[in-house]
């Protein structure tokens, strides 16, 4: 069975400074798919970033980019410049894609509280 | 807004009621995924459903069930309400690589 842990419960930052979150996951699966979701405050669920286990290149949206290990099976998510409206719960998680022989559910890491001062 | 409703918002019952939450996924997708978020368990996956069928079962308890219905929406069903149902629960539909989340129903037992 696949497993995600986050190892960080709690991590801050000061505004405009950069935090990298780490997620590890175990699973025997070559084809895959990573998240980061981040749940702020209001408790909305919201995808922050995507990465396709087949993919060697590192995915990259706007300030969020991760860096895949596939390997080492880590999934580190990098915040730059960070903003107060940052602050929040980020998730890691694995999902096997949707097909016949899998479900697509999410497996989900504890979590890390990220908290941006300023 | 990821197109995916969900209601209630909150909803506050009494230990040993029954509750029914209500979700309708995006447009077009086949998927709905129910989790349940509660301190202690962090989020969970519940169950599936694809097009009408129960695709998938994670840790939902017997006390549970859910539907999906022509339309796609779905409806979790708790009953024999517990102290420890009291949870967030999230209703997520799927596209090709991806799950939207509805914005949950806050379930309080009392």
């Amino acid at each position: 069975a696949q497993t995600v842990t986050q190892s960080q419960p709690e991590m801050s930052v000061q505004e405009a400074e950069t935090v990298t979150l780490s997620c590890t996951y175990d699973t025997s699966e070559n084809n895959y798919y990573l998240f980061w979701y981040k749940q702020p405050p209001s408790r909305q669920m919201i995808l922050v970033i995507r990465q396709e286990a087949y993919k060697q290149q590192n995915a990259t949206e706007n300030r969020f980019s991760v860096n895949f290990q596939k390997a080492a099976k880590s999934f580190s998510l990098k915040i730059s410049d960070s903003q107060l409206g940052d602050t929040a719960m980020y998730f890691c998680a694995f999902m096997k894609p949707l097909s016949s022989g899998n479900t697509g559910k999410l497996i989900f890491g504890q979590g890390t509280t990220l908290q941006v001062k300023p | 807004d990821s197109g995916v409703t969900q209601t209630p918002k909150h909803l506050i019952t009494a230990t040993g009621q029954r509750v029914t939450l209500r979700c309708s996924p995006r447009s077009g997708d086949l998927s709905v995924y129910w989790y349940q978020q509660s301190l202690d368990q962090g989020l969970q996956f519940l169950i599936q459903y694809y097009n009408g069928e129960e695709r998938a079962k994670g840790n939902i308890l017997e006390r549970f069930s859910a539907q999906q219905f022509p339309d796609l929406h779905s409806e979790l069903n708790l009953s024999s309400l517990e102290l420890g149902d009291s949870a967030l629960y999230f209703c997520a539909s799927s596209g090709k690589y991806e799950q939207f989340f509805g914005p949950g129903t806050r379930l309080t037992v009392l």
